[in-house]
């Protein structure tokens, strides 16, 4: 069965500090993949996506992940995190090139000042 | 241009009862989704409308749930009788095509608490 893993539920990180926040997904081929997040009060906001082509994608806010087909990972990265980033993260799946996305469970950011 | 609105954002009822969600999609997007959180796990796929015809519905958890998307225009999520089970966040999202070349846009959500 297809299935995403976000290992980490909740990550601290320091403001400036490195952020990479994992992704495992488990499906035969190629699949889509998402990240998104989830601001207080706010819908999940896609910060980027891949579907093929470089396996280092670029997303908005300054960030980026990569896809490893190797490690079935998609790991969302930022070199230097701003307050402003504390939010929950969601990686997701889309099988089929339809929006029946499979999610991981979320990882809560907090971003220490 | 207005987002995906969804209302109410808060709804606290009794186990038993009934509980109705709407969602007004962007204008134009024929394309309409249902998803809910339940108790901070993943977010899980319930219905995907195609204007007013039930595209997939394999998600919905059972027949206590109903959608419907009359007009195909804004779609309402009914829960009858609900369930304690049934707490969670409830998303509703739009797009204009149907693939993942289209860009999806997401609604803040419902929370429903069944006490």
């Amino acid at each position: 069965a297809q299935s995403v893993t976000q290992p980490d539920i909740h990550i601290t990180v320091s403001e400036g500090a490195s952020l990479e926040l994992r992704c495992n997904y488990s499906y035969g081929a190629t699949p889509y993949l998402f990240w998104y997040v989830q601001s207080p009060g706010q819908g999940l906001q896609l910060l980027l996506k891949y579907f093929s082509g470089d396996t280092l994608v670029q997303g908005i806010k300054g960030f980026e992940a990569e896809f490893k087909r190797s490690q079935s990972s998609f790991n969302l990265r930022k070199p230097s995190v701003h307050w402003s980033d504390a939010a929950e993260y969601f990686c997701a799946v889309a099988p089929y090139s339809s929006y029946k996305l499979i999610f991981g469970s979320g990882t809560r950011l907090l971003v220490r000042p | 241009e207005a987002g995906v609105t969804q209302f109410p954002s808060h709804s606290v009822i009794e186990k038993g009862q009934t509980v109705t969600l709407r969602c007004d999609p962007i204008s134009g997007h024929d394309n309409l989704y249902w998803y809910r959180r339940v108790m901070g796990k993943e977010i899980k796929f319930l219905l995907h409308f195609v204007k007013e015809s039930k595209q997939d519905e394999s998600g919905m958890p059972n027949n206590r749930f109903l959608a419907e998307r009359t007009g195909g225009t804004y779609s309402t999520l009914k829960v009858q009788p609900a369930e304690l089970e049934d707490s969670g966040v409830y998303f509703c999202a739009s797009s204009r095509g149907g693939s993942t070349n289209e860009k999806l846009f997401f609604g803040s959500g419902t929370q429903l608490s069944v006490l």
